[in-house]
């Protein structure tokens, strides 16, 4: 059973351009999560989605940030006109149910470098 | 809003020895506390989880004990080996989200 797939690893943009980042959950999972973490920060809530539903987006920053998980395919965190601060690792964590006592798993992230 | 606090925030022991991180978080209405592991550069891996019922969890060398009504936990790592040395993070489950400490950065030296 296959983990929770990100990619790409990595990702280089000028600032600027768009980043794409893709989350695919474990086999079974309807639920995902994204988190930020900043060069020598902690881990930070951005956004929590069903299928096709977003359920808490108050992590988000309120410009430039977007987040999907359609029906069919992995979920998207898309980031526009990227600046120098978007730069850090995006962490996607999935679970099966939207219950809160099941355990979140993560994948190994994606690091965005902003040139 | 939930805050999360590790102390120390870094850690340096020579192998063999036992030691203990603490965790503490401010609002007592959580359902799940979890321990995890990141290396450098790398994901988050899940060492333990405790329900808000349950007062400690095992796991080999780890014990992770949770003291709801007190809002603290630690995470017991017994004849710490340099395979040890990594970041430990702290996470407090809410409805809807994780609420992650800053992280102890533990180094084990040979």
């Amino acid at each position: 059973n296959a983990g929770v797939m990100q990619n790409p690893r990595h990702l280089v943009r000028r600032r600027g351009q768009e980043a794409r980042l893709r989350c695919s959950p474990m086999k079974g999972h309807s639920h995902v999560y994204w988190y930020r973490q900043l060069p020598e920060e902690g881990l930070k809530f951005m956004v929590y989605l069903q299928k096709e539903n977003i359920i808490d987006e108050s992590g988000m920053p309120k410009e430039r940030f977007s987040a999907e998980f359609p029906k069919e395919g992995p979920s998207i965190l898309r980031i526009q006109q990227v600046v120098r601060g978007d730069s850090a690792a995006y962490f996607c964590a999935s679970s099966p149910l939207g219950d809160s006592n099941s355990p979140l798993h993560f994948g190994n992230g994606t690091r965005l470098t902003v040139t | 809003k939930q805050e999360v606090t590790q102390i120390p925030a870094a850690l340096s022991v020579p192998e063999g020895e036992n030691l203990v991180l603490n965790c503490s978080f401010t609002d007592s209405a959580i359902y799940n506390l979890q321990w995890f592991r990141q290396d450098p550069g790398k994901g988050l891996t899940s060492l333990l989880l405790i329900q808000s019922s349950q007062r400690e969890q095992t796991s080999g060398r780890l014990n992770a004990s949770l003291d709801k009504s007190s809002g603290r936990s630690t995470l017991y790592i017994a004849a710490s080996q340099p395979g040890d040395s990594a970041t430990y993070l702290c996470a407090v489950r809410s409805a809807r989200q994780l609420t992650f400490g800053s992280g102890t950065q533990l180094t084990v030296l040979p």
